[in-house]
């Protein structure tokens, strides 16, 4: 079974500033995706970035980038410039890949951490 | 819908009792995910339709939890008997069926008294 670890349950920032969040996952698969969510207050998760693991390149959305070591099975999170409005619990998730059967659709969450921005 | 919606935001029930839990996904949306939150953790996933059919029910605790979609669109999530370890947010989930873009619900909180 696939597991995701996030040892950060909390971390703060000042505004402005870069933060990491770290998260590693277990797996013997060699196809599979990895997101980071974001969690407001209002409980919606919303998607902050997403990877593929066939691709070498780190995803980058804005603010917001990945540093992907596939050998290590590692998966941080950097937020660049930080804002009042990145506060949030953050969680990292695994998926299988496509040829994974019927349930490669579902996500396996790691614990969350907690990111507080200071102004 | 333009997103997904969940009713009701807000459950609380006495212990022993029965609750169901409706999620309304994006139209079109073949796929719908089952999710619960205890506090301070991770969704854990419960069940997942593929249209009609439960795809995959592995990570229903036990058979006090069902969930049913019968016409491939809106979904419930039935309790029964429902114990103060039930209490947590349940999230609703639906994607394309290429399981690839999610979006979810704002949840249910559900609490055990």
């Amino acid at each position: 079974a696939q597991t995701v670890t996030q040892s950060q349950p909390e971390m703060s920032v000042q505004e402005a500033e870069t933060v990491t969040l770290s998260c590693t996952y277990d797996t013997s698969e060699s196809d599979y995706y990895l997101f980071w969510y974001k969690q407001p207050p209002s409980r919606q998760m919303i998607l902050v970035i997403r990877q593929e693991a066939y691709k070498q390149q780190n995803a980058t959305e804005n603010r917001f980038s990945v540093n992907f070591q596939k050998a290590a099975k590692s998966f941080s999170l950097k937020i660049s410039d930080s804002q009042l409005g990145d506060a949030a619990m953050y969680f990292c998730a695994y998926r299988r890949g496509n040829a994974g059967g019927t349930s490669y659709g579902k996500l396996t969450f790691g614990q969350g951490t907690i990111l507080t921005v200071h102004p | 819908g333009a997103g997904v919606s969940q009713t009701p935001s807000n459950k609380v029930t006495e212990k022993g009792k029965y609750v169901e839990l409706r999620c309304d996904p994006i139209s079109g949306h073949t796929a719908l995910y089952w999710y619960r939150q205890s506090l301070g953790q991770g969704p854990e996933f419960l069940i997942y339709f593929q249209g009609t059919g439960a795809a995959d029910d592995s990570g229903l605790p036990n058979d006090r939890f069902f969930a049913v979609r019968p016409e491939g669109s809106v979904s419930t999530l039935k309790i029964q008997r429902t114990e103060r370890g039930d209490s947590a947010v349940y999230l609703c989930a639906s994607s394309s069926g290429h399981g690839y873009g999610y979006t979810f619900g704002s949840g249910t909180r559900l609490t055990v008294v």
